[in-house]
Parts: C-alpha cells; structure tokens; sequence
C-alpha cells in the first residue's frame, strides 16, 4: 500500500539560508514522487517530480529533490531561501496505473527577513 | 493555454441545501479529479474521471458525486449540505492517460462554506 509521511508540519528558515523539507513514501512498486506548492487561496503547482529517471531532480524555482530508495525518502532542498518561497508544500505519491494519489499532509514553510 | 478553470470561486449555503461546482480542464486533458482540502483532514481525494467514466473513487459518502461531460468539463455535487463540509474544493486535470503517471494541473478551487 502506499503512504506518504512529512516529517514535519512547520519549518522556520532564515531568508538566504537552506531549505529542507522532508518527506519519506512507502510504495509496492516503483512510485512517481511529486512535489506541489500551495501559496495561501491558490490552487497546487507542480515544484518537480522523479519518475525512475534521474535520482536527482531538479525543479522550478532553483528546488531540487533526490529519490532515495534505500531510505524510500523524496526530501526537497533549496539552497537560499527566498520570501516568496513562504508557501505550504506537498509531497505526492502514486504508482503508474495504480488506484491513487497520496497526498502528504504537508509543510508549512515560513521565511523571516 | 488557459489553466483549470473552477467555478464559482466563493459559495455560501446553509445546511441541507446542496451545491454544484465546475471545472473547466485544460483544453486536450481528459483526466479530471477533484479533491477536498481542509485544515483538519489536508488534501483527500474524491474521485476521478476519465472520458466521461468515473475511474477511482476515494472515501467519501454518497452525498458526494461528479460526473464528466464529453468536452471533459467536469461537476460535482454536494447534497444534503452539512457543517463539515466547509472546504476547499480543487479541480485538477491531467495529460497522463495512464493513472499516477502525469502531472497534476489545479485550479485555484472553489471555497464552500457551510452554514
């Protein structure tokens, strides 16, 4: 079955600095991993997403993510922190052909001045 | 090319009533799948159409249904309004024809509130 866990709710970074949000999946099979961005009353856009190509992904925005799969981790990284970069942050599983799209439960990110 | 389009963006009801909202796909993508997203529960899935036929269906009761008109705009419908089902619901539509594969394009939802 598959499952997708945030590891965190809330993560706090300085303007300029790195960002990283975790997220860790399960799958049966070889997943499809996203990540999707949320500004506040917005609709979800696409950051980037891993489909057994590359194991290092790199997305809009200068985001990255790398597909770990003995750590069956999908964390997404950022080397500078911008304030438009404030914005809640999802990670998404699903298998080609199979049944659903999970959804984590999401990352609030915040970046102070 | 114009995005996913949803209709109306803000709605008030009372409970017992129910509501119709919209979602215009991005014109050549037939996959369309709704979703609801509150500050409880996040992001979970409704349903999902494929050239008019529902395909997967997530857990939800009844009172909620969708349907796919063959230019692909999709609707769905909340009977029976209640408390609970203030949300936002957001449309997104895919290129993918093979489930799970592509990318997801939202609409930026249609606020409900229940009252």
């Amino acid at each position: 079955a598959q499952s997708v866990t945030q590891l965190d709710s809330h993560v706090s970074v300085s303007e300029g600095t790195p960002v990283l949000l975790r997220c860790n999946y399960s799958s049966s099979y070889s997943p499809s991993l996203f990540w999707y961005v949320q500004h506040p009353n917005k609709g979800l856009q696409l950051l980037l997403k891993y489909t057994s190509a590359a194991t290092l992904v790199k997305g809009i925005n200068g985001f990255e993510a790398e597909f770990k799969k003995s750590e069956t981790s999908f964390h997404l990284t950022k080397p500078s922190a911008h304030m438009s970069d404030a914005a809640e942050y999802f990670c998404v599983v699903s298998e080609a052909g199979g049944f659903k799209t999970i959804f984590g439960a999401g990352t609030r990110l915040f970046v102070k001045a | 090319k114009a995005g996913v389009t949803q209709t109306p963006r803000y709605l008030i009801k009372t409970r017992g009533q129910q509501v119709t909202l919209s979602c215009s796909p991005i014109s050549g993508h037939r996959s369309v799948s709704w979703y609801q997203q509150t500050p409880g529960q996040g992001l979970q899935f409704l349903f999902e159409y494929f050239s008019e036929t529902q395909r997967n269906k997530g857990n939800f009761p009844g009172r909620f249904s969708g349907r796919q008109f063959s230019n692909s705009r999709s609707e769905m419908n909340v009977s029976t309004l209640e408390l609970g089902d203030s949300a936002l619901y957001l449309c997104a539509s895919s290129l993918a024809e093979t489930r799970g594969t592509g990318e997801l394009f939202f609409g930026e939802g249609s606020r409900l509130t229940v009252l």
